[in-house]
């Protein structure tokens, strides 16, 4: 079993629609990362949290320490929105540790 | 800052022969990591630096794998010799301790044949 486990793997939705992305961890975590990787490759870092939950533009995550699980939820979705999301957790002390990665989920969202 | 620049963006090369990439982190930023992409193996860390100094290099595959950090702006990651099963994308990041986020170089695709 993955010591990082995202669901789910494919994803299709509709321009507007709202979307939900989990992660599940099994491993004590510093932080929890959510990573945004379009087709050309690149990678962008979206969140950083280690509790609650934070909120940027159409894009909101949330991370339950108890349950080891964190969310990533997009509002509005447009398909420039359409990447891989990927879901990292941080073993080391805050963003300077290792980072244990999800297989990602490939969102498209169709106009 | 011109962010995490990573080069080459892409390296084709016969099997056997000497592999080096080349990454220059984020000025002020005090840890690098090395992370290698595949489609089997999704993304994983190979090594990374706090400071300059190597931390955890237990993902490097095997003894021909070598990342220096000779100083705080370069980095090199370097394979000798490579192989096929090498072929994969690698990106480089940095980080600020106690800073959000780290930041992603545009990685290097490297085809090994």
């Amino acid at each position: 079993k993955n010591e990082v486990e995202q669901s789910p793997q494919n994803l299709t939705a509709q321009e507007g629609e709202f979307i939900t992305i989990n992660c599940s961890y099994s491993v004590g975590i510093s932080a929890l990362h959510w990573l945004q990787q379009h087709p050309g490759g690149g990678i962008v870092s979206l969140f950083m949290l280690s509790s609650g939950k934070k909120k940027h533009g159409r894009l909101i995550a949330t991370i339950n320490i108890q349950e080891k699980q964190s969310s990533l939820h997009i509002t509005a979705s447009h398909p420039r929105d359409s990447a891989v999301y990927i879901c990292a957790v941080a073993s080391g002390s805050g963003n300077t540790g290792k980072l244990i990665f999800g297989q990602g989920t490939t969102l498209q969202v169709k106009p | 800052d011109a962010g995490v620049i990573q080069s080459p963006r892409h390296e084709v090369t016969e099997m056997g022969q000497e592999v080096t990439l080349r990454c220059k982190p984020i000025s002020g930023h005090n840890s690098l990591f090395w992370y290698r992409q595949t489609m089997m193996r999704g993304l994983e860390l190979l090594i990374y630096f706090n400071n300059n100094v190597p931390i955890d290099d237990s993902g490097m595959p095997e003894d021909r794998f070598s990342a220096k950090m000779p100083n705080a702006s370069f980095s090199t990651l370097k394979i000798q010799p490579s192989e096929p099963r090498d072929s994969a994308v690698y990106f480089c990041a940095s980080s600020l301790q106690g800073a959000v986020g780290y930041t992603f170089g545009s990685g290097t695709r490297l085809t090994v044949v």
